[in-house]
């Protein structure tokens, strides 16, 4: 079974720039979270998709960042117009859809993002 | 809030045990530990519940106190693929295991 992936695995841009991140999750996973981690520092979530419908984006640093995810399958993070503070490695996770609500998230590799 | 997690780093030989704790100011439902090796994805590692319960993954186990409100985790007989960041992550309200919230991480190195 294919784990989760995430496109691209670095990215190097300019403050001001658009970038747009993807990850495609475990299939059949209905939960779909992304997590940051910026300097090194903790993992911090920024947002939890339950198949295509936002169900928390308490996460999101501001209006920068939009997050979709069409059909409940695939979900791209857009952050427009990028700047430096958005430096760091940027996780998707998915889970399956639990009614005890213990689920297991399985992080993909992430994406590197670099601002200059 | 952030659990903490302890000790920050700690190097050891290869065979040497080693133990990484995991405390919160809130009530706990459950813990989730990860491995990070670097530029990898975090590998889940267990998920242990309310209840006190240890569970196991090869070599390394892990126990769960609710009342105390901290989770440790147990490396026994290090191998050196244990070296890598361990985090734990406590679940969001009510036990569910929406979003994690991480501790820093406990960068473990074990050395031949």
């Amino acid at each position: 079974e294919a784990g989760v992936t995430q496109f691209p695995s670095h990215s190097v841009i300019e403050k001001g720039q658009t970038v747009t991140l993807r990850c495609d999750p475990i299939s059949g996973h209905d939960n779909l979270y992304w997590y940051r981690r910026v300097m090194g520092k903790e993992i911090k979530f920024l947002l939890h998709f339950v198949k295509e419908s936002k169900q928390d984006e308490s996460g999101m640093p501001n209006n920068r960042f939009l997050a979709e995810r069409t059909g409940g399958t695939y979900s791209t993070l857009k952050v427009q117009p990028a700047e430096l503070e958005d430096s760091g490695v940027y996780f998707c996770a998915s889970s399956q859809l639990s009614l005890r609500g213990i689920d297991t998230q399985y992080f993909g590799p992430g994406t590197r993002l670099t601002v200059l | 809030q952030q659990p903490v997690q302890s000790p920050q780093a700690v190097i050891l030989r290869e065979g040497e045990d080693a133990v990484i704790n995991c405390s919160s100011s809130k009530a706990l439902y459950s813990v989730h530990w990860y491995r990070q090796k670097h530029g990898e994805a975090p590998v889940f590692l267990m998920i242990l519940l309310k209840g006190g319960e240890q569970k196991g993954h090869e070599k390394i186990s892990a126990s769960f106190n609710e009342k105390k409100q901290q989770s440790s985790l147990y490396l026994t007989a290090s191998q050196l693929s244990y070296s890598g960041t361990y985090f734990c992550g406590t679940p969001g309200v009510s036990g569910s295991a929406r979003q994690l919230t991480f501790g820093s991480g406990t960068q473990l190195t074990v050395l031949p």
